[in-house]
């Protein structure tokens, strides 16, 4: 069973919005940072969001995301095919001691 | 430009072991804490080790006791020893340095545990 769960897949055509939800536990999400990367075929991940809701210089502000609770959530904005890539969140788990990434989930651009 | 180069993948048997390094330049090297995260073909992304600027580790549990994270500041190295390897141990390897996030990834270098 995986710490912190992301939906498999996420779809919209272009210009829409999409969201990406993250579930995970008090241990985790509920009380750390969470961050979000976009992995792109063929290339290293990269990093989209960072403590929580922070965007590294560079990331379109198409790109946001919150956290409420045990849960975080990523939204595309205006969404384009070049966003067709798989994402996850990541977060420290203070109980574990260890990183977590999400199940990831593809996003898929019609 | 930062760079990250990682080295010492390979195709070993169960049981074996292999060492990564992960060559860095481009910036201050002690100033930052390092990262191991693999992937499987067509599968996630899961973190294995870090080290921290002062020494400080953290394992992964399924590698803990197996695997050993280090780091040379006067050599911009840092390596993973991988002892006691498993099948489901198989993956594309990165190196990252992170802070406030896993901010720069290398290429990674690819570990195959198979008979």
């Amino acid at each position: 069973q995986s710490l912190v769960t992301q939906p498999p897949s996420a779809s919209g055509t272009p210009g829409q919005r999409v969201t990406i939800s993250c579930s995970g536990r008090s241990s985790n999400i509920g009380s750390q940072d969470v961050y979000w990367y976009q992995h792109l075929p063929g290339a290293t991940p990269k990093l989209l969001i960072y403590h929580s809701d922070q965007r590294p210089s560079g990331v379109p502000d198409r790109f946001s995301a919150s956290k409420s609770g045990t849960s975080a959530s990523l939204a595309i904005g205006g969404l384009r095919s070049e966003d067709e890539a798989d994402y996850y969140c990541a977060v420290w788990d203070a109980s574990l001691r260890i990183h977590v990434f999400g199940t990831g989930t593809a996003v898929t651009v019609l | 430009e930062v760079q990250l180069v990682e080295s010492g993948g390979g195709l070993v048997q169960p049981g074996g072991s292999l060492r990564l390094s992960c060559a860095a330049s481009g910036f201050t090297f002690s100033a930052y804490d390092f990262h191991w995260v693999r992937q499987v073909t067509g599968k996630g992304l899961e973190w294995v080790s870090s080290i921290g600027t002062v020494g400080d580790t953290y394992y992964l549990g399924s590698v803990k006791g197996r695997f050993i994270i280090s780091r040379e500041d006067a050599r911009n190295s840092v390596s993973l020893q991988m002892n006691n390897l498993r099948a489901e141990d198989s993956a594309l390897y990165h190196c990252v340095r992170a802070r406030h996030g896993f901010h720069y990834w290398g290429q990674g270098t690819q570990v195959t545990v198979s008979s």
